[in-house]
């Protein structure tokens, strides 16, 4: 079976902080592929990072960066000197090599406060 | 504007009744993809078009839910004799299968459907 946690429900900050989204993940393929994915207010999932099982380099955009980490099956996204604009509810999801639907975890609302 | 488009954006109706919405995936991309998303949940799996061809339909998806792709091109999703339960997010996303590595799905502002 294929599933992702999200364990943080909602998490609020002030502006100017740092903030890390945790994603776990399970499923038995050897080979696939993490996403996230940011939701504001308006509805659109818009996409953000992609990252496949076989690199696990860790990456950095911006004020953006991802860790993956193969040996404890988490995937997560760091948001450096948060802004106001970034208040959204994010995904992680997983798309096995073998499938073509994105299995979503629950998502976690991010809030910051100026 | 070359992204997913999603028509219309918002939809009420009384229970009983029959939607239909639309989705414009993105030009070049041959795949098309429905989810349903309802509040505090992650967008779930319902169906799945290569080109014309349905391949997939998830449990979700009951008798009253149907989805064409006549010409590869756009998608309907048609919800007959609607139910409150239905009441949801409807998001359309699309990519390419240009090799053998699954695409990025990029995703449409999606419907939302509020039956009552």
């Amino acid at each position: 079976a294929q599933k992702v946690t999200q364990a943080q429900t909602e998490i609020s900050v002030v502006e100017k902080e740092d903030v890390t989204l945790d994603c776990v993940y399970e499923t038995r393929d050897t080979t696939y592929y993490l996403f996230w994915y940011k939701q504001p207010p308006s509805g659109e999932l818009v996409f953000l990072i992609r990252r496949n099982s076989f690199d696990e380099q860790n990456e950095i955009s911006g004020r953006y960066s991802w860790n993956f980490q193969k040996s404890t099956s988490s995937f997560n996204f760091t948001i450096t000197a948060s802004q106001v604009v970034d208040s959204a509810v994010y995904f992680c999801a997983l798309l096995a090599d073998s499938s073509y639907k994105l299995i979503f975890g629950s998502g976690t609302r991010l809030l910051v406060r100026p | 504007d070359t992204g997913v488009s999603q028509d219309p954006r918002h939809k009420i109706t009384k229970r009983g009744q029959n939607v239909t919405f639309r989705c414009d995936p993105i030009s070049e991309h041959n795949r098309l993809y429905w989810y349903r998303q309802t509040l505090g949940q992650g967008p779930e799996f319902l169906t799945y078009f290569q080109n014309e061809a349905q391949l997939e339909k998830s449990r979700l998806l009951s008798d009253r839910f149907s989805a064409e792709r006549p010409k590869g091109s756009f998608s309907t999703l048609e919800i007959q004799r609607t139910e409150q339960g239905d009441s949801a997010m409807y998001l359309c996303a699309s990519s390419t299968n240009r090799d053998a590595v699954p695409e990025t799905q990029y995703f449409g502002p999606g419907t939302r459907l509020l039956v009552l």
